[in-house]
């Protein structure tokens, strides 16, 4: 079974660093095809992909916010990580990962985690 | 970048009507296009992949269709469980995807 859980500090001040963790099992980030991302969801509004880490450490970056993010992962301890510097009340909302199996069947993101809230606020 | 133009922002249905809900790419992304279904408070569930694809579990009244930058869900004989935000979600390469703007449905 595969699942995925989100963690975060809850509450941050603007311009620190968000630091979010992506926990799962269930399967590798070191099997060819596997990919995690993160996406957010301001309260009432849409998705937003953010970035995406791969099997053989590839990277992809919203880029209306590449300069701020980092995404890393720690295949050992099945976590995927993603940092978002000098946040302000704009990056408030649920934070979510994501698996995607590239080659399998679907091919798509077929396994959310149940989402972090974030608020940064003074 | 691609970008994802999702139509109607809000729609109003009544119970066994039939409703539609159109994205548009503004490339062709070769129907590597999915439909989610989130209902408050839960994480977005995969109905469609592969543009017309029905994930597991998901009842057969939900179907997608279109090709090259133009899309389509569709609900048959709507159900009042089916009353959620809806959003497509291109993956056309690994490393970069869009989503569009969500359509929320609610009974009329």
């Amino acid at each position: 079974q595969v699942t995925l859980k989100e963690s975060g500090p809850g509450i941050l001040q603007p311009s620190q660093t968000l630091s979010l963790t992506c926990s799962f099992s269930g399967f590798s980030l070191s099997t060819s095809g596997i990919c995690v991302s993160w996406i957010r969801q301001p309260s009432g509004k849409g998705l937003e992909w953010l970035a995406t880490i791969c099997w053989e450490d590839s990277k992809g970056y919203n880029p209306s916010l590449k300069n701020r993010l980092t995404i890393s992962k720690d295949t050992s301890n099945n976590q995927a990580f993603l940092k978002i510097t000098s946040v302000d009340t704009a990056d408030t909302a649920i934070y979510y990962c994501a698996r995607r199996e590239v080659y399998g069947t679907p091919e798509v993101m077929d396994a959310w985690g149940q989402g972090a809230s974030v608020t940064v606020s003074s | 970048d691609i970008q994802m133009t999702q139509s109607p922002a809000s729609l109003s249905a009544s119970l066994g009507e039939t409703v539609t809900i159109e994205c548009r790419a503004s490339e062709d992304i070769y129907s590597n296009l999915a439909w989610y279904q989130q209902k408050p408070g839960n994480s977005p569930q995969l109905l469609i992949y592969d543009a017309n694809s029905l994930a597991d579990g998901v009842p057969s009244r939900f179907s997608g269709s279109g090709s090259g930058t133009q899309y389509s869900l569709k609900i048959n004989s709507l159900q009042s469980e089916d009353v959620a935000s809806y959003f497509c979600q291109q993956y056309n390469n690994y490393l970069m995807y869009t989503f569009g703007a969500g359509t929320k449905l609610e009974l009329k």
